[in-house]
Order: structure tokens, then sequence, then C-alpha cells
């Protein structure tokens, strides 16, 4: 299996420019997490999907953020437009019901400028 | 609310057993989690605990108190590989949802 894969691995844009982040799951696994990593924050929920279906967006932190989870094999992560303050390491992680770990995506380390 | 409280920083020596603490407070508890994480490099799961005690893995362990809402993590033989951040984090269920919150890590650093 090749876990979760995470596209690009790295990201560096202009503020004001839209953003898409890129994950595919471990097929098989029916639950898919968006996390944000800063070294101030840690680890952040942005939102979480079962079935292809979003359960909670609360950690979304304002409209510019946007995710889709369009088929049980793919999901982006948008940000439109893009602020300095989104700079940070964006994670993908996928599980399946009945275990309870996750596996994550090597992440995306995004630079906004 | 929820809160999740371990130490920034910690240090061993190398064959040495070090122990990670973490409190947590939430309102609908549903499990603890540990995570490893190397520098630059993704998390991966190391245990899980839902009922009170000690489960042990090989050379790590993990215990909880859901009354004290407190885990710790235990690490024997400390080998260098070992240095990296450890993540406790608390899956909790509210009207029916889970959330997974994440402490900040903390940061151990294993010298020979």
């Amino acid at each position: 299996d090749a876990g979760v894969i995470q596209s690009p691995r790295h990201e560096v844009t202009e503020m004001g420019q839209e953003v898409t982040l890129r994950c595919k799951p471990i097929s098989g696994h029916d639950y898919l997490f968006w996390y944000r990593q800063t070294m101030m924050r840690g680890l952040e929920l942005l939102i979480y999907f079962n079935n292809n279906v979003p359960i909670d967006d609360s950690g979304m932190p304002e409209d510019r953020f946007s995710a889709k989870m369009p088929n049980a094999s793919f999901s982006t992560l948008k940000i439109q437009p893009s602020e300095p303050r989104d700079s940070a390491v964006y994670f993908c992680a996928s599980r399946e019901t009945g275990f309870p770990g996750y596996t994550f995506g090597s992440g995306t380390r995004l630079t906004v400028v | 609310g929820q809160n999740i409280d371990q130490p920034t920083e910690m240090t061993a020596t190398e064959g040495a057993i070090v122990q990670i603490n973490c409190t947590y407070q939430t309102s609908g508890f549903n499990g603890l989690f540990w995570y490893q994480q190397h520098a630059g490099e993704a998390p991966t799961f190391l245990s899980y605990n839902v009922l009170d005690g000690l489960e042990e893995k090989g050379r790590f362990s993990s215990f909880l108190s859901r009354s004290k809402g407190y885990s710790y993590l235990l690490l024997k033989e400390l080998q260098m590989k070992d240095s990296a951040s450890y993540l406790c984090a608390v899956r909790d269920e509210t009207s029916g949802t889970y959330k997974y919150i994440f402490g900040t890590g903390t940061r151990l650093k294993v010298l020979a």
C-alpha cells in the first residue's frame, strides 16, 4: 500500500493567490482528516469526512478555506485568497472504521509570501 | 472546554527509561492516543488507550487514568532514533461527532 499521498510536498505562493492541496487516502479507509501544523499551535483539525461527507468543519479558520471530497479516493483543501498567516504544514490523514489510529500523509509545506 | 498539556522538551540518555506525561480536560472523552513525529516527517501512530491501565507494545507502554485525566508514555531502553516529538491526542465525542485534539507535543532528545 502506498499510504496516504499528498501533493504538492512544497508550495510557495504569493499573498492573494489561490492554493489547492490534494490528498489520496488509503484505499478502504472511510475517514479523511485535514490538519494544519505550526510551531505555535501544534496540530489543529480543520475538517473531517466520513464516507465522503463532511462531518465537522468547525476548525476551518474562515471562509477563505474550503474542502471537498468528490469520491472515496480524492480530497482537496483550497485557500482563496491565501495570506502569510496561512503558512504551515498541512497534513491529510485517513483511517478505517474500527481502527483507532490514523495514517498521515507526508504533508504539504505551504509558504505564503 | 478542551485542553491538553504535556511538557515542551525532555532530555534523556541512551539506554535509559523516560516517561512523558499528558494531562487533558475534555467533556466527551472517547480515547487517548500517542503519536511519534520525527522532525520534518508525518506523525505515526504509537498507541491507543480507552480503558484505565497500561498498554504495552515492545519498548513503548502507555498508561491511562480517566478519573485523573492523565496519561503517560513510557519509553524503555532508549535509542538515538527515539529522538522525536511525542504527541498526546484525545478523541472527544460531542453530539455524535468525534473531534481529535492534539497537544503541542514533547520534544525528546536522546543523548549518547
